[in-house]
Order: structure tokens, then C-alpha cells, then sequence
């Protein structure tokens, strides 16, 4: 099992610029999110989804698209870059219900110039 | 407003010296208290889940304690190798799986 993989481990974006940030899990996992961590700020959840085909809004969504066609994938699109979206991305899974523990990926480092 | 905070935000421990995290929460229906390692340039390792008041869990040289408005995290005679960050997190009751994280507490541990 891989778990939940990441790509690309580093990106530098000039604002304005648009990119995906990838993530795939393989533990079969109905939830999946996306969080960002900024210093001194903690983890944010931006969008979660709780099976292919919904997905929802979290704490910070505004400048960021999801979509969710398979169970396994879950891509984060930043759809203009701005330097306030300098962050380290975190993508994390987890089965539905209760109180499920959430597996988390290695990590994106993104850069707005 | 549900609110997590950690304290202390750092801590500097000497291998062997035993000490407490702290994790208050405010939360209106608590599903579930976590917590996670994290350490530096990977993603969040998860540790423990709680679930009511008066609960404890351990592993190796942690230990997670619950109650009404707080979490502790206990490391009892630390080595290096325990030195990371040290995440908190609560779920809600119908909030699915949402979590609210805490900012952490780094902890480091010198030999």
C-alpha cells in the first residue's frame, strides 16, 4: 500500500499562473481533503469530499477548485495563483463515519511569486 | 466557535525529563479528540484517538489523557527521536469528518 501519495512534492507559481496539485490514495477511502498549514496558523481545511461525485466547501475554500470522479483521486486546482496561497498542501483520506482516523500525504511546498 | 489551542507552543526537554502537552478545546458535541506527530517536511502522523472523558491511551513512551475541556499529551523519559510536532485535533458530532487542528506544539528533546 502507498497510502496517500502527493505530487509535486515542490511547485513555484508566478501569480496568475494556474496549476493542479495532485493526490491518490489506495486504501479504498470514501473521504478525502485538502488542508493547508501556514505558520502559526494550523491546519485549515480548504474542500472535502465524502465519495466520487460531492464535494463541499471547508474553512478557507475561496481561490481553489475540486473535483472528485473516482474514489482514488482527489485534485486540488488553484485557478489563479496569489502569493497569499504560499502554503504547504496537505492531502489526507479516510472511511466515512465515526470518528476516523485521516491518513495524510507527504505534502506539497508551493511557492507565488 | 469551536477553538482548539496548544500549549506550550515549544518545548525544550533533556532525554529523560518527563512532561505534558496541553490541548484545550471548546467544542459543542465532541465526536472525537486526535492526535498526531508530525515531523519536519512530512505530513501528520496519527498517534491517538479519544472518545469521552476519562479515556487514556498509550504507546511506547506516550500517553493521551481526556477530559471535559481538555487533552494531555504525556511523554514519559523522552529520547531524541521523539522530538517533532505534536498535533491536536477535534471532530464534531454531525460535522462529519471535518477536523479543527490546533497550532501545534514542537517539541524538541536534546541527548
Amino acid at each position: 500500500n502507498a497510502g496517500v501519495t502527493q505530487t509535486p512534492k515542490f511547485q513555484v507559481l508566478k501569480t496568475g499562473q494556474s496549476m493542479t496539485l495532485q493526490c491518490a490514495q489506495d486504501m479504498n477511502h470514501e473521504y478525502m481533503s485538502w488542508y493547508r498549514q501556514d505558520p502559526g496558523m494550523g491546519l485549515r481545511l480548504i474542500h472535502y469530499s465524502v465519495g466520487a461525485g460531492i464535494t463541499d466547501q471547508g474553512e478557507v475554500p475561496n481561490g481553489y477548485n475540486v473535483s472528485r470522479s473516482t474514489t482514488e483521486d482527489f485534485p486540488l486546482r488553484l485557478l489563479s495563483a496569489a502569493p497569499s496561497q504560499t502554503s504547504v498542501y496537505f492531502c489526507a483520506s479516510s472511511y466515512v463515519g465515526g470518528a476516523s482516523e485521516q491518513y495524510f500525504g507527504p505534502g506539497t511546498r508551493l511557492t507565488v511569486t | 466557535e469551536d477553538q482548539v489551542t496548544q500549549s506550550p507552543e515549544a518545548l525544550r526537554l533533556q532525554e529523560g525529563e518527563s512532561s505534558s502537552l496541553n490541548c484545550s478545546y471548546t467544542v459543542s458535541g465532541l465526536r472525537g479528540l486526535f492526535w498526531y506527530r508530525q515531523d519536519p517536511g512530512k505530513g501528520p502522523e496519527f498517534l491517538f484517538t479519544l472518545y469521552s472523558a476519562g479515556e487514556e491511551k498509550e504507546k511506547e513512551r506516550l500517553k493521551a489523557t481526556l477530559t471535559k475541556k481538555e487533552s494531555f499529551l504525556h511523554i514519559t523519559a523522552p529520547k531524541p527521536e521523539d522530538s517533532a510536532t505534536y498535533l491536536c485535533a477535534v471532530q464534531k458530532n454531525n460535522a462529519g469528518n471535518m477536523l479543527t487542528f490546533g497550532g501545534g506544539t514542537r517539541l524538541m528533546v536534546k541527548p
